[in-house]
């Protein structure tokens, strides 16, 4: 159980363009889903904390308006990184928090390569 | 700014021996704290975790033991197989795990 799905698993773009990536709990529903970002062999910084029909928090130096974060439903949030340049390549990896009261546990997909021309 | 420090930044064992990472947190709000296990190219799996209410869990061959006192927790990896060479990586959190913060990483190789 806990199955954290992302996609695509990888993305090449051009610069300028924007590209969507999805993140979706498959076995259980996730009020809070995390998005975090990691550069070679490097450790993983927090973005955004998502909660199920409200904005999302941006972790300080984060551009909300760059990295558009949606949490539609239980289920599914997705990160929208607009007018992507070469900077923001990267693994974009999410997270999903599942479990009961003081019991939570992060599971995490297996993260998104993204490569902007 | 909250820091999670993990050490070695590299660690080579021989098949069979312990593989031990150590990690030091700065937080005393800090009350939950996972270690995962990262593959290239994947996310990061949840191995194990502790809270401070005790100070060793143990799961199969892996082991963490935590000191609240000295704000440290380690991993212990008993019997280490090929199969355990990973980055892997210690976090902690807050009450309800919230907002992990992670530590640097180590990569593991376990040699024949």
């Amino acid at each position: 159980g806990a199955v954290v799905s992302q996609h695509p698993s990888w993305v090449i773009c051009k610069s300028g363009t924007s590209v969507k990536i999805e993140c979706r709990s498959l076995d259980f529903q996730a009020t809070t889903m995390f998005w975090y970002r990691q550069f070679p062999k490097q450790s993983l910084m927090l973005m955004a904390t998502s909660n199920e029909g409200s904005k999302a928090t941006y972790e300080q130096g984060v551009e909300k308006d760059k990295f558009l974060i949606n949490h539609a439903s239980l289920t599914l949030s997705t990160l929208t990184v607009t007018s992507a340049h070469p900077e923001d390549s990267s693994f974009y990896i999410c997270s999903a928090k599942t479990g009961t009261y003081n019991k939570e546990t992060q599971y995490f997909g297996p993260g998104t390569r993204l490569l902007v021309l | 700014q909250q820091q999670v420090k993990q050490s070695p930044q590299s660690l080579i064992v021989q098949k069979g021996g312990i593989s031990i990472i150590n990690c030091a947190y700065e937080n005393t709000a800090f009350d939950y704290f996972p270690w995962y296990q990262q593959f290239p190219g994947k996310g990061p799996a949840l191995l194990i975790a502790i809270r401070p209410d005790v100070s060793e869990k143990k799961e199969g061959r892996f082991t963490i033991s935590f000191n609240k006192s000295a704000k440290q927790f380690s991993l212990h990896i008993m019997d280490s197989q090929p199969g355990d060479s990973a980055t892997y990586f210690c976090a902690a959190g807050p009450f309800g795990n919230e907002k992990l913060t992670f530590g640097t990483g180590t990569r593991l190789t376990i040699i024949p």
